[in-house]
């Protein structure tokens, strides 16, 4: 089976705090993603990877970098946490292919106090 | 941007009942996909539709497809306590996918 893990399922940081999130997928996929869920909102993209050392912005990437050194470990950097950063994070990886589903983890739930 | 927007937001079933959901998207698509999270979880792929496919089931799941009015619609039937979730419609933009805010359906026992 495709496993997706995420580094933490509940996190709780403070304002100004620098914050990793990490991604491992084990399924050799050279795309990931990052994204956050809000309520009403949905599912909006910040970063995503289609291969080792690059990456692409996505919808909402201000106040958010990446990092991927590897092909199986994509990281979410908040470089200085804010409150209006308190969200659910998610992390999904796929195949090079628009045909092909995307496989999440289990998600993590950031909140910056 | 999202692509794709779901109607109802919200749905209450009895045990038993079909469920029935819509997509509308904006542009053109190659491929839609249908996904449902669980309360506090990630998404798990349901199903996808190609551009060129007008229906496709999977178990209790019919998905349909109408890109003339750029609309999909997911039917649960017979739906189950277990079917309680969130569904996504998502389209494909290249290899990214946009997400619509979803359906939060409840089944009651």
């Amino acid at each position: 089976d495709v496993k997706v893990t995420q580094s933490s399922r509940y996190l709780v940081k403070r304002t100004g705090e620098k914050v990793f999130l990490e991604c491992v997928q084990d399924m050799d996929h050279e795309n990931m993603f990052w994204y956050r869920q809000d309520p009403g909102l949905g599912l909006r993209l910040i970063y995503f990877s289609y291969d080792v050392k690059m990456k692409e912005k996505g919808d909402i990437p201000e106040g958010y970098s990446v990092s991927r050194e590897k092909k199986e470990r994509f990281s979410l950097i908040l470089e200085s946490a804010s409150t209006n950063q308190t969200s659910m994070y998610l992390c999904a990886s796929t195949f090079t292919s628009s045909y092909n589903e995307q496989f999440f983890g289990p998600g993590t739930r950031l909140t910056v106090l | 941007s999202q692509q794709g927007e779901e109607d109802p937001q919200a749905l209450s079933i009895q045990e038993g009942e079909n469920a029935t959901m819509n997509c509308s998207y904006k542009t053109s698509i190659n491929n839609l996909q249908w996904y449902r999270q669980n309360s506090g979880r990630g998404l798990v792929h349901l199903i996808l539709i190609r551009s060129n496919e007008r229906e496709k089931h999977s178990g209790r799941l019919r998905v349909t497809l109408d890109t003339s009015k750029k609309s999909s619609s997911l039917l649960i039937t017979a739906s189950r306590a277990a079917d309680t979730a969130s569904y996504f419609c998502a389209t494909d933009i290249g290899y990214k996918l946009s997400f619509g805010a979803g359906t939060t359906v409840t089944v009651r026992a």
